[in-house]
Parts: structure tokens; C-alpha cells; sequence
């Protein structure tokens, strides 16, 4: 089965502009987390959806940050305006039950820069 | 608030010898706890769980809650077993909080010919 896919790989970006990031879930998983691992500190969740509702965002760090996941499919995170603190790896990782009892699946990363 | 400790960041052990990945919580409730892996150039995967009471890749963690501790343990360190390895903990069974992981900052893993 293909895992779980993020886009971009990479993105370097200034501060102040946008960026999206991309996750596409394993098919069927209906829970989809982001995580994120900044510089030197721990990977820390972010928010967590059960198909297309937020079942638990208390990770988010400010309203910056919008997650969304229409259609229960895949799902983006963006930040406007991007700050230098945002720098570090965004993980997406999903689930077919809750994280206590399934594992997590989790993409490759997407490595932000905000210069 | 729940915590998870991983207190090395660097484990450099020779080939054969064996290896102890610390990992110690802190929370107040039913943990589970998890070893996560990543090797290099690979994606962060499920290494083992404590429910699971398993051995993957002759690796082992046994759950102690009188010490909050749940550390990983291998009696022979083989070349590929260096990565960066992640302990974290759900809250188990509670409704909406058992969906989060809670991680530690990672010990990564030199294991030397």
C-alpha cells in the first residue's frame, strides 16, 4: 500500500509569506495528525482529525496556523504569515483507530525554512 | 501535564555490546507507551508498544510504573540498529486525548563496527 505522502519535501520561504503543506493520508485512515519538530526540541503534536472534523487541535501554537480536511481525503496546513520561530520538520501521520492502540503511519516530513 | 524524558541525546555503543535507550514519564493516569524509530533517510515508524509485550529486532521495553520508566533494551547492538530513536506516550483510553502522542526529544544511536 503507499504510505503516507506529504508535499513539499522542502520549502524555504520569507517571513511573513505563506505556505501550505500537503498530506495525503494512507486510504482509509480516517485519523490524520500533524505533528511538527522544531530545531533542538521534541516532536510535538499539533492537531489531530477524525475524517474531515478537528476531533483535537490543542497543539496548535496561534491562528497562524489553519488545518483543513475537506472531504475527509487529504489535508493541508498553512501558515500566514509565516515567523522565524515556524522553522522545523511538519510530520502528517495517520491512523485507522486511536493513537493508543494503532499505530501511527507517519510521511516523510516537510522540512520549513523561514528565512 | 504529561511528560516523557529520553535524558541521552547521543548513545555511541560498539557492535555486539549491549544497549539501554533511557526513557522515563511523567502522568498521572493509564499510559501507553511506544518506541518510535527513524533510520537515516527513512520515515518515523512504530518500533514497539508496551500493550504488545513484544520483541521487535531483539528489542524489548518493559513498562515499570513504579519508576515511570520505559526504557529500551537490546543485548547485542548490531551496525543497523543506529537511528534516532523517539519514546512516547498516549493516554491511553481516554476519548479524545488518547488520539495525541506525547514524545520525548530522541536519543540518537551509533552503533560502531
Amino acid at each position: 500500500e503507499a504510505g503516507v505522502t506529504q508535499f513539499p519535501s522542502h520549502s524555504v520561504i520569507e517571513k511573513g509569506q505563506t505556505v501550505t503543506l500537503r498530506c495525503d493520508p494512507i486510504s482509509g485512515h480516517d485519523n490524520l495528525y500533524w505533528y511538527r519538530r522544531v530545531m533542538g526540541k521534541e516532536i510535538k503534536f499539533l492537531l489531530h482529525f477524525v475524517k474531515e472534523s478537528k476531533q483535537d487541535e490543542s497543539g496548535m501554537p496561534n491562528n497562524r496556523f489553519l488545518a483543513e480536511r475537506t472531504g475527509g481525503t487529504y489535508s493541508t496546513l498553512k501558515v500566514q504569515p509565516a515567523e522565524l520561530e515556524d522553522s522545523g520538520v511538519y510530520f502528517c501521520a495517520s491512523s485507522q483507530g486511536m493513537a493508543y492502540n494503532s499505530p501511527l503511519h507517519f510521511g516523510n516530513g516537510t522540512r520549513l525554512t523561514v528565512t | 501535564a504529561q511528560r516523557v524524558t529520553q535524558p541521552e541525546k547521543l548513545l555511541s555503543v560498539f557492535k555486539g555490546a549491549p544497549v539501554e535507550l533511557k526513557c522515563n514519564y511523567s502522568y498521572s493516569g493509564s499510559p501507553e507507551l511506544f518506541w518510535y524509530v527513524q533510520y537515516s533517510r527513512q520515515r518515523l515508524q512504530l518500533l514497539l508498544r508496551h500493550i504488545s509485550r513484544e520483541s521487535i529486532k531483539g528489542f524489548t521495553a518493559d513498562l515499570n510504573k513504579g519508576e515511570t520508566s520505559f526504557h529500551l533494551k537490546k543485548p547485542f547492538a548490531q551496525e543497523e540498529d543506529s537511528a534516532m530513536y523517539y519514546c512516547a506516550l498516549s493516554y491511553g483510553r481516554l476519548a479524545t486525548s488518547g488520539s495525541r502522542l506525547t514524545f520525548g526529544e530522541g536519543t540518537q544511536l551509533t552503533v560502531n563496527p
